[in-house]
């Protein structure tokens, strides 16, 4: 399967700025997905990102607030924009597993902090 | 109505014992159902996969999937310590594409106690 480094795997940012959290895959794949999951909370969808297109966002997200950017086939980025404390949360990027088995593999996380 | 229940536990349970994890769903459509399992700090680990109706073995673990009922369960054989993790069910109905229709259970906190 697929495998996947996510970075940073934790920050602490002050409200009001902005983090970009990049995800880098060992293969080339076609899509690459970015979760959050909050305290409590199933994983939700935030956008799927397509290379050499715009990220196809799910309903209650927006660009303007999680750009993401998809250069090539390998890496992918998420910025959480004007941060509130309300953005605190683990932040996810996954890919499809590769191996048959079906399903989908996940990068080991970001955790964010706001202050 | 939920699309996916999940009872969050936590469970504690001791070593060696049999583990049973369940989700609900509403949705007839689901047909693919997948169980991850989640250690603190990380990410979700693909745990096992299965298609409609049935059951799946992989070593400890059994996957069994009842339409009928729209219920599936994870069952966890000699449970050990290192099984202490959060599990998460995921089910969506159709395979590979865009995630839009993959939908997760919140995830049941499991501790296994030496």
């Amino acid at each position: 399967s697929a495998v996947i480094s996510q970075k940073p795997s934790r920050d602490i940012c002050q409200r009001g700025t902005s983090l970009t959290i990049q995800c880098q895959v060992d293969s080339q794949v076609t899509m690459m997905f970015w979760y959050r999951q909050q305290p409590g909370q199933s994983l939700t969808l935030i956008a799927t990102a397509n290379q050499g297109s715009e990220a196809t966002y799910e309903s209650g997200f927006v660009i303007d607030k999680f750009p993401i950017s998809r250069p090539n086939l390998t890496f992918s980025t998420l910025t959480v924009s004007n941060m509130s404390p309300e953005d605190s949360s683990i932040y996810l990027c996954s890919v499809e597993h590769w191996t048959g088995a079906g399903g989908y593999t996940f990068g080991s996380g970001t955790r964010l902090t706001v202050v | 109505q939920k699309e996916v229940e999940q009872d969050p536990g936590p469970l504690s349970v001791p070593e060696g014992a049999i583990v049973s994890l369940n989700c609900t769903y509403s949705n007839s459509a689901f047909q693919y159902f997948m169980w991850y399992r989640q250690y603190s700090r990380k990410g979700p680990e693909l745990l096992m996969y299965t298609y409609s109706s049935g059951n799946k073995e992989d070593g400890r673990f059994t996957a069994q999937v009842d339409k009928s009922s729209k219920y599936i369960s994870l069952f966890i054989r000699d449970s050990q310590p290192s099984d202490s993790a959060t599990y998460l069910c995921a089910m969506s109905a159709n395979y590979g594409g865009s995630q839009g229709n993959l939908i997760f259970g919140k995830g049941t906190k499991l501790s296994v106690k030496p």
